[in-house]
């Protein structure tokens, strides 16, 4: 089964400067996706960034990118300027790509709360 | 306005009952998921559905039950064999393709 492992509990950074997140996965298929989740207080999950496994092009969601290394099995989260909006538990997220059953099943990381100190 | 419905928000039972908490979607999702969440963790599959009549154990099945005989519904029954049921429980489905998922807003359950 894939694991998602993300090895920072906590994290803070100051308003305006730069943080990233790690995220490291198991997997021995080719074919995948990953996600970074966003959990504020309001415990509602909201959905932040996206990387398919077959495009080489790390994504970006205006502050938000990624660094997708496939070989490494790492995908970690960059916040640019960060705002005190952005203080939240982030989850990291594997999906396998088949059609199968096995292809919905969405697998998620223990999660790393961000502090953004003003 | 689609969306993703969980009800009820806050939900008590008292322990050896049965509670079943409702998940409802009308984004035409095809597939469904019921995770759970306990304080500073992260979240756990319970079941998940590809289709309708058709659903998967997750890694914490153990205790849980659900149906999917619509393609919009998929609610999950706690039942009283589950040992430690008091947690927040997550909705969420995604349309078959290369998407995320798509959350509800949660219903914290608490047994006494």
């Amino acid at each position: 089964a894939q694991t998602v492992t993300q090895s920072q509990p906590e994290m803070s950074v100051q308003e305006a400067e730069t943080v990233t997140l790690s995220c490291t996965y198991d997997t021995s298929e080719s074919d995948y996706y990953l996600f970074w989740y966003k959990q504020p207080p309001s415990r509602q999950m909201i959905l932040v960034i996206r990387q398919e496994a077959y495009k080489q092009q790390n994504a970006t969601e205006n502050r938000f990118s990624v660094n997708f290394q496939k070989a490494a099995k790492s995908f970690s989260l960059k916040i640019s300027d960060s705002q005190l909006g952005d203080a939240a538990m982030y989850f990291c997220a594997y999906r396998s790509g088949g059609w199968e059953t096995s292809g919905s099943r969405l697998t998620f990381g223990e999660g790393t709360q961000l502090t953004v100190n003003p | 306005d689609g969306g993703i419905t969980q009800s009820p928000k806050y939900l008590f039972r008292k322990e050896g009952q049965n509670v079943t908490l409702s998940c409802e979607q009308n984004l035409n999702h095809d597939a469904m998921y019921w995770y759970r969440q306990d304080p500073g963790q992260g979240l756990r599959l319970i079941y998940y559905s590809q289709i309708v009549n058709d659903f998967q154990k997750g890694d914490i099945a153990e205790g849980y039950s659900v149906s999917r005989e619509k393609k919009e519904s998929f609610p999950l029954t706690v039942t009283s064999a589950q040992k430690n049921p008091t947690a927040f429980y997550l909705c969420a489905s995604r349309i078959t393709d290369r998407g995320g998922a798509f959350f509800g807003q949660g219903t914290r359950l608490t047994v006494v």
